[in-house]
């Protein structure tokens, strides 16, 4: 069965400090990956998506960015934080295809102080 | 563009009572549309979904069906139960081009003893 996991659940960091939240997912090839943000008490937005390896499209501008290493590895980062950076982040998987769902990671909660 | 609007929360109920939330969409040719659960702390999972007009999703008691006429996928369960609190999303994604899903602001249901 597919599982994919997503670290580290929680993180702290400072105004200007660099980030790096990482997703991998299993027992599936080629899957479609994606970056959604939910800021507190508001809806999810897509930050980035990626049809396979080295190809990622960005909905958002933003001082973010996402890379593809491997197939079934994801990776956002940030060269320096703000603090509207803060939210949950969360990492999801789906096959390409459809009417076929999205399945998420139990998220990352990165406060910026 | 697509998008999704859902009813704002929170939504109280007690417990056994007949809960509806609405949801309604916006998008060009036959999006599939779902409905996914978070519970607090964690990530979203899905709860049901439909595909094409007329189509009904269940799944541990809740319903919603595709309404293409009224564009709508309004969630609903005859008999809430306090483990049911949580924040539920409706989301599409598109007929063709990128399958990234377009997620509701997300309810929240709180359901007392």
């Amino acid at each position: 069965s597919q599982t994919i996991h997503q670290w580290p659940a929680t993180l702290v960091q400072p105004v200007g400090s660099p980030l790096s939240l990482e997703c991998t997912v299993e027992g599936t090839s080629n899957p479609n990956l994606y970056w959604y943000r939910q800021a507190a008490g508001r809806g999810l937005q897509l930050l980035f998506y990626s049809v396979g390896i080295g190809q990622i499209s960005s909905e958002v501008p933003q001082n973010l960015s996402a890379s593809r290493p491997q197939d079934r590895q994801f990776i956002l980062s940030s060269k320096k934080l703000l603090l509207s950076d803060s939210g949950f982040y969360l990492c999801a998987w789906s096959v390409y295809r459809g009417d076929s769902p999205l399945h998420f990671g139990n998220g990352t909660r990165l406060t910026v102080t | 563009g697509n998008s999704v609007t859902q009813m704002e929360g929170p939504v109280t109920l007690s417990e056994e009572a007949f809960l509806t939330i609405n949801c309604t969409y916006t998008a060009t040719g036959y999006p599939s549309l779902f409905w996914y659960v978070q519970y607090p702390g964690e990530g979203l999972q899905l709860l049901l979904k439909a595909t094409k007009a007329d189509d009904k999703g269940s799944n541990k008691g809740f319903e919603a069906t595709y309404r293409k006429e009224t564009t709508s996928f309004h969630l609903e369960k005859g008999s809430v139960q306090v483990s049911d609190s949580a924040v539920y999303f409706c989301a599409l994604t598109p007929y063709t081009g990128r399958r990234a899903l377009t997620f509701g602001s997300g309810t929240r249901l709180q359901v007392q003893p």
